[in-house]
């Protein structure tokens, strides 16, 4: 079957760096997501990883291999409103997308 | 301002009643979508649509219709709504197959 496995809570310090994983198993793959998701609001956009490697946008950086089907989100430099959920999302050869149950991320000044 | 819309923002139902929830995103996205999202699960599938006039099952379909008939609306009917549909219900939409989804603000459902 297909799944999606990420830790279901984190704590950080503020200023520090933390890493968040995710493993997936899914019937062909088109690529991994991560979005943010502040409590009561809706999931955001962050990163979009298809090749291996690392991609890096600012604080936040995606890495993918898809040999190990891993990913992780590194957040740099953390700031108290980086404390959310951070949702990991497989997409099939069906192009659908799996989704992981997200991890709370708490961030402790 | 571009975007997705949700109506109503919250809900409380009593079961048994007919209700729909409605989805309107300007962006012109061909593809959208609507997932519930429950504490402790990621967020599931219930039906998509690829383009205007053409929709799909996804994961947890039972109980739940919708309807594309413009690129514009997306609306999504409980037919005869039951506790377990108690739940937060996001649309989103997304221009292509693997391009990043946009999801609207969400609606808070209580069956009661």
């Amino acid at each position: 079957g297909q799944n999606i496995d990420q830790p279901t809570e984190m704590t950080a310090t503020e200023g520090a760096i933390v890493q968040i994983n995710c493993t997936y198993q899914t019937s062909g793959f088109n690529g991994l997501f991560w979005y943010q998701q502040h409590a009561g609001e809706a999931p955001t956009f962050l990163s979009y990883n298809v090749l291996d490697g690392l991609e890096e946008k600012g604080r936040f950086s995606s890495f993918l291999s898809r040999s190990k089907g891993y990913s992780y989100l590194l957040l740099k430099e953390l700031q108290m409103k980086d404390s959310a959920s951070y949702l990991c999302a497989a997409m099939d050869s069906n192009y659908q997308l799996i989704w992981g149950a997200g991890t709370k991320l708490i961030i402790k000044p | 301002i571009a975007g997705i819309t949700q109506a109503p923002t919250s809900q409380i139902l009593a079961a048994g009643r007919r209700m729909t929830l409605r989805c309107t995103q300007d962006m012109r996205h061909n593809a959208m979508y609507w997932y519930r999202q429950d504490l402790g699960l990621g967020l599931r599938l219930i039906h998509y649509s690829n383009t205007a006039g053409t929709t799909g099952k996804g994961e947890v379909p039972d109980g739940y219709s919708v309807s594309r008939a413009n690129t514009d609306d997306f609306p999504l009917t409980l037919a005869s709504a039951v506790p377990s549909q108690t739940s937060v219900y996001f649309c989103a939409s997304s221009p292509g197959s693997n391009s990043p989804l946009h999801f609207g603000n969400g609606t808070r459902l209580t069956v009661t």
